[in-house]
């Protein structure tokens, strides 16, 4: 089974600053993974995709490292709507079940 | 499109009391499952459906049963609920294995 790492946190960080995650994995050929951003007591939603040349989109950029098996995450000019949960998820290719980490957790203060 | 909707929102039982969540998606995904999410937990497979007429175990599958109804529809059932099901269930669906999984609102679960 694969098995997903996450450092729970929290991340306690000010408006503005740059804040990173990691995640590691073990066992995946997947040629994609996933962050997920969950809101308290909300469903997880898709945050990004993460392929091998990496992914940005606006303030957040998500890298995979497929040697050192992690993925990470990147946001700049932390908003205090960055607020949430954070997970990262190993899709389950041929097996259909994807592993989800247990989610680091960002709380961005004014 | 409504996306994955979940009934009932909110649910207290009494230990040993049955009841069954309903959940469906409009976006002709093939692949449905069910996840619990408890503190400190994270989220946990209980079952899934790779496709229509197809249903297998996840990690957590003990005291629940479902059956993909059609396409759109995926229904959990509590046989005889514990107070070790009080959880938060979510249903979700995606194209496929490797494909984003969008998740429902989650049906709350308190059993007495």
């Amino acid at each position: 089974r694969k098995e997903v790492e996450q450092d729970p946190g929290p991340f306690n960080v000010p408006e503005g600053a740059t804040v990173a995650f990691n995640c590691t994995y073990s066992n995946s050929a997947s040629q994609s993974f996933f962050w997920y951003r969950q809101d308290c007591r909300k469903e997880p939603k898709l945050l990004m995709s993460v392929y091998s040349s990496g992914n940005e989109d606006g303030r957040f950029t998500a890298q995979l490292n497929r040697a050192s098996q992690y993925i990470s995450l990147l946001i700049r000019d932390s908003k205090l709507s960055d607020s949430a949960t954070y997970l990262c998820v190993v899709p389950g290719g041929g097996s259909y079940i994807p592993t989800f980490g247990r989610g680091t957790s960002l709380i961005v203060h004014p | 499109n409504a996306g994955v909707t979940q009934t009932p929102k909110f649910q207290v039982l009494k230990t040993g009391q049955s009841m069954t969540l309903q959940c469906a998606q409009d976006m002709n995904h093939n692949s449905m499952y069910w996840y619990r999410q408890d503190p400190g937990m994270g989220l946990r497979l209980i079952y899934y459906s790779a496709s229509e007429g197809t249903t297998d175990k996840g990690e957590v599958p003990n005291g629940y049963n479902v059956s993909r109804l059609n396409k759109r529809e995926f229904s959990l059932r509590l046989e005889s609920a514990a107070p070790s099901q009080t959880s938060v269930y979510f249903c979700a669906s995606s194209g496929g294995s490797t494909e984003t999984q969008y998740f429902g609102p989650g049906t709350r679960l308190l059993v007495l």
